[in-house]
């Protein structure tokens, strides 16, 4: 089965600890993206990866970092989290056809920073 | 700055008549526009998009208009059934890059 898959879906952590968001795809798929879901703010992309090695920011990429060492792992690292990083976080992939191609998104990361 | 804006958080409707969820967006350049649905506990899945050389595309019951040169979008879906009710996203981008999301209008469709 086509999925997208993230690690942990529920997380309360304090501020300060680091902690990795795994998300895995299986459709080899080349474009990968990282959102955030807040209230009244809709989806915000955090980072996204358009190939291996190949990642750049998006809308909100502060206190986030990735890594695409592998086409179908994309994971969310959190250095010192906070507060303000407190929200459900998505991953995504889609195939890079150039304009053409929907995102398919993983079933979503529930983080709470104490 | 959001430049894709959904202005009604919220839509209810009666079972079998339309549902009409509206999206503006301020940047001239997006060309790809799609809708996405969301359940409780489920990350949001595809619906329809459009692309920017069109002004209607449309698959079942669920049509999306384009005018461009209001820059404006919407979603129809009739007739309306309970299993729609759900958060809809409107999405844009430019050449399917950093793609930008409304902030969701919430529908409920009555029995």
């Amino acid at each position: 089965e086509a999925q997208v898959t993230q690690n942990p879906r529920y997380l309360i952590t304090v501020t300060g600890k680091k902690l990795t968001v795994t998300c895995s795809q299986n459709m080899n798929h080349e474009y990968m993206s990282w959102y955030r879901q807040d209230p009244g703010l809709g989806l915000r992309q955090i980072y996204y990866s358009m190939n291996v090695e190949v990642t750049d920011k998006g809308d909100v990429p502060e206190g986030y970092k990735v890594s695409r060492k592998e086409k179908r792992n994309f994971p969310l690292i959190l250095e010192s989290p906070s507060p303000n990083q407190t929200s459900l976080y998505f991953c995504a992939s889609s195939l890079w056809t150039g304009g053409t191609d929907t995102q398919y998104f993983g079933p979503g990361t529930r983080l709470t920073v104490l | 700055d959001q430049q894709v804006k959904q202005n009604s958080p919220s839509l209810s409707v009666q079972e079998g008549r339309i549902s009409i969820l509206n999206c503006d967006y301020t940047n001239s350049m997006f060309d790809y526009f799609l809708w996405y649905k969301k359940y409780p506990a489920e990350g949001p899945t595809f619906l329809i998009s459009i692309s920017s050389i069109k002004d209607k595309n449309e698959d079942g019951r669920f049509t999306v208009f384009l005018n461009k040169s209001a820059k404006h979008l919407s979603l129809h879906i009739v007739p309306s059934q309970p299993g729609d009710s759900a958060v809809y996203f409107c999405a844009a981008s430019v050449n399917n890059n950093d793609m930008r999301f409304g902030a969701g209008t919430r529908l409920t469709v009555k029995p």
